[in-house]
């Protein structure tokens, strides 16, 4: 089946701070992969996303290529901000229909930023 | 349109006791889905909805749970002799149909924290 494995957090950062957050997945076919960010107490928020192999999808100064020849999607942040304190979950949606037609989820990664 | 709506966004509840959790999609979305989110883990899927046809159930949706989707418009999750192990951040999602999903991903609503005592 589907599987989603994501760096054991919680990771901790100064203001600025270069942010890597790993992602690598199991899954049949081509999927889509995405990340999504938690803040407390909310639901989730697309961050970004990519369909393709090679694809790159960036967004807010995030940014994570999809790699299928490594299946990783790692996320990037060149300078991270306090605002970025928030839980991060990598997800991939197949491409087949029926069973699979659904996102799964990794365990997700707290990252605290510090001024 | 102002995305997914979740009702409540609380609920505290005796073991034993029944809850119902109301989600509204997004108007133009007919896939819906729910999901439950335990703490410090990622979201789990339990069950989905194409129209009104609930197409999928997780085996994580015990015959205690059960979800309907009246006229293909909101969805209910109730919860009967809820448990303590039902407690939980519960989350509705939902997306377009067919291809157009995977580049579109789903949008979530903010979720019902159940607290069951």
């Amino acid at each position: 089946g589907n599987s989603v494995t994501q760096m054991e957090g919680p990771v901790t950062l100064s203001e600025e701070a270069f942010l890597t957050i790993n992602c690598t997945y199991t899954a049949t076919g081509y999927p889509s992969l995405f990340w999504y960010v938690q803040y407390p107490g909310e639901g989730l928020q697309l961050l970004l996303k990519a369909t393709k192999a090679d694809d790159k999808g960036s967004n807010k100064g995030f940014e994570a290529t999809y790699r299928k020849e490594t299946t990783s999607f790692h996320l990037e942040k060149g300078s991270v901000q306090v605002s970025d304190s928030a839980v991060y979950f990598c997800a991939l949606l197949s491409s087949s229909e029926g069973s699979a037609r659904q996102l799964t989820f990794g365990s997700g990664t707290q990252l605290t930023v510090l001024p | 349109d102002t995305g997914v709506s979740q009702d409540p966004r609380h609920k505290i509840t005796k073991r034993g006791q029944n809850v119902t959790f109301r989600c509204d999609p997004i108007s133009e979305h007919n896939r819906l889905y729910w999901y439950r989110q335990t703490l410090g883990q990622g979201p789990e899927f339990l069950t989905y909805f194409q129209n009104e046809a609930q197409l999928e159930k997780s085996r994580l949706l015990s015959d205690r749970f059960s979800a309907e989707r009246p006229k293909g418009s909101f969805s209910t999750l109730e919860i009967q002799r809820t448990e303590q192990g039902d407690s939980a951040m519960y989350l509705c999602a939902s997306s377009p149909s067919g291809s157009t999903d995977r580049a579109y991903g789903y949008t979530f609503g903010s979720g019902t924290r159940l607290t069951v005592v």
